[in-house]
């Protein structure tokens, strides 16, 4: 399985835009780079998923260069609500499959 | 419905205690997850279920035993645990997707925290 590294925590402000970056060298042909939020004593949350290049959806934007060996999430204008913790997964598309959470990174939202 | 049910919220139990965690979902998943998280750390998988068989066991303790009853419900049984098991256990599930459509996207149930005397 493909291990991925986060930084642990970022600080923001309110507006601005937030990159994380998620990187994961041992990325393989079949598998997936998905992005789930988790607030305190709740489930995960997915974000976003993509394969190769750009995904955008109403909340964020994914980029993923050629190589694939990284990603970034893109938070655009973030509020404090957008305060949790960010997990980065690689893994295979099929139903069932082995999806293994690296470290996360810790988002704080300042006013 | 979009949603996966988890009950109890909360449970506490002494080590000596039998309990079950349960788990629901109406959304036609065929595969349902078992992870524990502890405070200030990842989700870490511990059992995984495919069209109602066990596929993934990461070495779990047989102190806890999965069963899935049919396609919708996913329970953790619970048998002699220790208090260093007290922790957030979510449910999740996820649905058949081709290579082309997307892939593997968990839904999270919001858990149940499990505390151990």
């Amino acid at each position: 399985l493909a291990k991925t590294t986060q930084p642990i925590s970022m600080d923001s402000y309110e507006g601005q835009e937030v990159n994380i970056t998620c990187s994961h060298n041992n990325i393989a042909t079949n598998d997936y780079i998905t992005w789930y939020q988790q607030f305190p004593s709740q489930g995960p949350r997915f974000i976003i998923q993509g394969y190769k290049t750009k995904v955008t959806n109403e909340v964020a934007s994914l980029f993923i260069p050629a190589d694939r060996k990284s990603s970034t999430l893109s938070l655009p204008r973030v509020s404090l609500s957008d305060t949790a913790v960010y997990y980065c997964l690689v893994g295979e598309g099929n139903q069932g499959g082995k999806l293994i959470f690296g470290q996360g990174t810790e988002l704080s939202v300042k006013p | 419905d979009t949603e996966v049910t988890q009950t109890p919220k909360h449970l506490v139990m002494g080590m000596t205690n039998k309990k079950s965690l349960k788990c629901e979902q109406h959304m036609g998943h065929r595969a349902m997850y078992w992870y524990k998280q502890k405070a200030k750390k990842p989700p870490e998988l511990m059992f995984v279920y495919s069209y109602e068989k066990l596929s993934i066991n990461e070495s779990v303790p047989s102190r806890f035993s999965p069963e899935c009853p049919n396609s919708s419900l996913l329970n953790l049984h619970l048998h002699a645990l220790q208090p260093e098991d007290s922790a957030l256990y979510l449910c999740a599930s996820s649905h058949k997707t081709g290579v082309r459509s997307g892939a593997n996207v968990l839904t999270f149930g919001a858990g149940s925290r499990l505390t151990v005397l």
